[in-house]
């Protein structure tokens, strides 16, 4: 079982809807969860960070992880067009005193106009 | 706004030869960090860097590579012999303290190709 695992899409939505991007993963180890937004050519870039379980909002997206289940969300509410990108969900285990990221594969995200 | 900067954009070696990947963090960091995303695949860590040390490394960090911060402002992946499967985006991150709290910034990517 991969490590983490991530559905690559490509997810493709009309403007304004709700997304609902979702990660799985097998280490009990983890236990910061972020969630990573990457436009094409660029190097990723942070969105949101959730420590253990529960929801985090910022703006119009949330962040949910569930540990029980080992699965983590992000909800991108009133999407725009700028939202199109590759959107990489990512954690980090607490006993890795380098930080080291452990990544998904990424979905592709696409906004129509 | 401060942010990571990498040199050059693009890459061509072949195959065999020796590499450097050039990376300037951002200024007040001190933990830096190099990764590699195969096209198609997944952000894979290679490297964390700290106090003149390596921090930790993965598998796919062999004798091939190297890090080194020759200076008071850049960090340097160097591929030794270079192969094929080396071929793929080459990122470098930092962050200001350790832990996973604290947010690596990345910086665009270098796109090695091997030929």
């Amino acid at each position: 079982q991969k490590e983490v695992e991530q559905d690559p899409g490509p997810l493709s939505v009309p403007e304004g809807a709700i997304v609902s991007l979702n990660c799985t993963y097998s280490n009990s180890a983890f236990q910061y969860f972020m969630w990573y937004r990457q436009y094409s050519r660029k190097g990723p870039e942070l969105l949101m960070y959730t420590y253990s379980s529960g929801n985090k909002e910022d703006g119009r997206f949330t962040a949910q992880v569930d540990k029980s289940s080992k699965y983590i969300s992000l909800f991108i509410r009133d999407s725009q067009p700028s939202d199109s990108a590759t959107y990489l969900c990512a954690m980090s285990a607490f006993y890795s005193s380098a930080s080291k990221i452990i990544f998904g594969s990424g979905t592709r995200l696409s906004i129509r106009p | 706004e401060p942010e990571v900067t990498q040199t050059p954009s693009h890459q061509v070696t072949q195959m065999g030869q020796e590499v450097i990947l050039r990376c300037v963090p951002i200024s007040n960091h001190l933990y830096f960090y190099w990764y590699r995303q195969i096209l198609g695949q997944k952000v894979e860590f290679l490297v964390s860097f700290y106090n003149n040390e390596i921090s930790e490394k993965s598998e796919i960090f062999d004798d091939q590579f190297s890090v080194e911060r020759p200076d008071g402002s850049n960090f340097t992946l160097k591929i030794r012999s270079t192969k094929l499967e080396d071929s793929a985006m080459y990122f470098c991150a930092s962050s200001e303290r350790q832990g996973a709290e604290h947010e690596q910034f990345f910086g665009p990517g270098t796109r090695l190709t091997v030929l």
